[in-house]
């Protein structure tokens, strides 16, 4: 069966502060891998996705940038973190359609 | 760009009723419509999904019903439980990996 490990759980930063979030995907090869951000009460927004290793696509711009350094792993950083990137930070994966989430990390800038 | 619209904004039903979500698009090259679903403080888990091929999926107590002449789908749950009361999001996939959110629908479902 596949598990989906996210990292941290829950995250308070200073705004200006570095970021790095962890996915690890196990149970299944070379899955396409994908971040999420949600708002709280907002709806889903996909912001990178990655088919292979060392290849990520940016869906939107929000001053963050992600890596995949190694098949089961995705890392979602940012340098300098803003007050807008509070939110809920899912990563999914998919072979085929459908796509599944992990359990997320919850982000407090302040 | 609002590309997958979802109506109501929240719905209250009674336990028992059947509760009607509805979910429209704008793109024709959409070709596969999860649903899912969200309690709070959890992530979103995968619900039902129907291809444009057919126009009705049913699992359960929950049924798709897909008009693809007017871009249009609903959510139909009967007998519906406090248990059902979360977010739904209707989400449509853009080629094989860019997924489309509703802004989601919130079903409270009174005992």
């Amino acid at each position: 069966a596949q598990t989906i490990h996210q990292w941290p759980v829950a995250e308070i930063k200073a705004v200006g502060s570095p970021l790095s979030l962890g996915c690890t995907i196990k149970g299944k090869s070379s899955p396409n891998l994908y971040w999420y951000w949600q708002a709280t009460g907002g709806t889903l927004q996909q912001l990178f996705y990655s088919i292979t290793v060392g290849q990520v696509e940016s869906v939107v711009q929000l001053n963050l940038s992600a890596s995949r350094p190694k098949d089961d792993q995705f890392i979602l950083s940012t340098e300098k973190l803003l007050l807008s990137h509070s939110g809920f930070y899912l990563c999914a994966w998919s072979q085929g359609y459908e796509q599944y989430f992990g359990p997320g990390t919850r982000l407090t800038v302040l | 760009q609002q590309q997958v619209r979802q109506s109501p904004q929240s719905l209250t039903v009674w336990e028992g009723e059947t509760a009607i979500l509805n979910c429209s698009y704008e793109d024709s090259t959409f070709d596969y419509f999860p649903w899912y679903w969200q309690f709070p403080r959890e992530s979103p888990a995968l619900l039902i999904a129907i291809r444009p091929v057919s126009n009705k999926k049913e699992d359960g107590r929950f049924t798709i019903f897909f008009n693809k002449r007017e871009k249009k789908l609903s959510l139909h749950i009967t007998d519906s439980q406090p248990g059902d009361s979360a977010t739904y999001f209707c989400a449509a996939i853009s080629g094989s990996w860019q997924l489309i959110f509703g802004s989601g629908t919130q079903l409270t479902v009174m005992p």
